[in-house]
């Protein structure tokens, strides 16, 4: 089991640029999400989908798509890349979001610097 | 005001000392309370997870939730180098909408 991937692990982009960070999962879980994580502010929650087919904006979606391909897929987009949107980027998983015990499991992150 | 408040640190402490992390959060219907760990440049994994007041014990970790004052507590005993990581608290509510809110997140470093 793999758990959470992502890809790509670092990416550099320009002001402007745009870009998809993907993300999938081995562990048959309907939930799913992407945060964002900056110096002193902890994680906060982008998009999240509570299972496929549907998908919700969390606390930050300014700037940013998501797309719910399939029960394992979940990637996000930044159509126009700022310096704002520098930051690491972690999806996660769960069993189902709705449950008492919702325990996340995380991928490794996407360390994006916007120049 | 953050809904949860988290000491960044950095928290410093010798081998072997009674490590003690701490968040206060403002939102009297959390009921769901998460301790995670992060080891640098690697993704958030639970550590463990409370339901509303008490103790809870997992070998040298105890998380500890005080409603009334709004607190709760991570105690490490026996610290290890291996310890040496950032601690983010998580919380939330039994209609939450599937969204955790965290803390700020403590990096904590034990020293040989």
């Amino acid at each position: 089991n793999a758990g959470v991937t992502q890809t790509p692990k670092f990416q550099v982009l320009k002001t402007g640029q745009s870009m998809t960070l993907q993300c999938a999962q081995d562990m048959n879980h309907n939930s799913m999400y992407w945060y964002r994580q900056d110096p002193g502010m902890g994680l906060r929650l982008i998009y999240y989908s509570a299972s496929e087919g549907t998908t919700d904006k969390g606390e930050v979606p300014n700037g940013y798509n998501v797309s719910r391909l399939n029960k394992r897929e979940f990637s996000l987009r930044l159509e126009s890349a700022a310096p704002s949107q520098t930051s690491v980027y972690f999806c996660a998983s769960s069993v189902a979001g709705h449950l008492i015990y919702n325990e996340q499991f995380f991928g490794p992150g996407t360390r994006l610097t916007v120049l | 005001q953050k809904e949860v408040e988290q000491d960044p640190g950095p928290l410093s402490v010798p081998e072997g000392a009674i490590v003690s992390l701490n968040c206060t959060y403002s939102n009297s219907a959390f009921q769901y309370f998460m301790w995670y760990r992060q080891y640098s440049r690697k993704g958030p994994e639970l550590l463990m997870y409370t339901y509303s007041s008490g103790n809870k014990e997992d070998g040298r970790f105890t998380a500890q939730v005080d409603k009334s004052s709004k607190y709760i507590s991570l105690f490490i005993r026996d610290s290890q180098p291996s310890d040496s990581a950032t601690y983010l608290c998580a919380m939330t509510t039994m209609d939450s909408n599937y969204q955790l809110i965290w803390g700020a997140g403590t990096k904590l470093i034990i020293k040989p």
